[in-house]
């Protein structure tokens, strides 16, 4: 299996755009996390998905970010507008069933919001 | 917010064994210790994890106090490669769901040559 997928790996946008970052998690996987990490927070949990259902969005910054997975195969992460403070690594991770211990993280994306 | 206390860094030659210790003594008794680690520029990494006894597997040993209140991550032959942050997790394990990383500031291992 090629892993957990995210892309894109880097994207550099100005303050006000929109930004759309995307994950395809491991085949059969039932779990999709989506967490963030800057040196000032550390790694932190924004929401994460149950065979398709967002499950816990309190990590959820505010209303400018909004995740979807329309399907097992595919998530996104939407910030609109951006600011610069949203500039951070954005990983996503899956995990396959219920008391699984290991959750697969992908290689992250890597946003700067200028 | 994170129930485990680690040294923010560590140094160990290479070779040697790297011992990693993690306080977490607020542990709830179906709380499982996980331990993660960064390389540089990847996501984490799942490394072992444990209920109550020691536990061995081809990354690394765990061995986890009596009372639970500690544990100590043990990787027997450290090489370069070793050389990241790792994260000590306290988090339930549940047959009917799955529960997020709670992820805290961890330890940064340098492997020195």
């Amino acid at each position: 299996d090629a892993g957990v997928i995210q892309s894109p790996r880097h994207e550099v946008t100005e303050m006000g755009q929109e930004v759309t970052l995307r994950c395809k998690p491991i085949s059969g996987h039932d779990y999709l996390f989506w967490y963030r990490q800057t040196m000032m927070r550390g790694l932190e949990l924004l929401i994460y998905f149950n065979n398709n259902v967002p499950i816990d969005d309190s990590g959820m910054p505010e209303d400018r970010f909004s995740a979807k997975m329309p399907n097992a195969s595919f998530s996104t992460l939407k910030i609109q507008p951006s600011e610069p403070r949203d500039s951070a690594v954005y990983f996503c991770a899956s995990s396959p069933e219920p008391g699984a211990d290991t959750q697969y993280f992908g290689p992250g994306t890597r946003l700067t919001v200028l | 917010d994170a129930k485990t206390t680690q040294p923010p860094s560590m140094d160990c030659a290479e070779g040697r064994a790297a011992n990693l210790p993690c306080n977490h003594s607020t542990i709830s008794g179906n709380e499982y210790v996980y331990w993660y680690r960064q390389i540089h520029s990847q996501g984490p990494q799942y490394i072992i994890h444990g209920l109550k006894n020691n536990e061995t597997n081809e990354m690394a040993s765990l061995i986890i106090t009596e009372d639970r209140k500690s544990s100590t991550l043990i990787l027997p032959h450290a090489t370069l490669r070793d050389t990241a942050v790792y994260y000590c997790i306290v988090r339930p394990r549940l047959n009917s769901g799955n529960t997020p990383l709670v992820f805290g500031k961890g330890t940064r291992l340098s492997v020195i040559a």
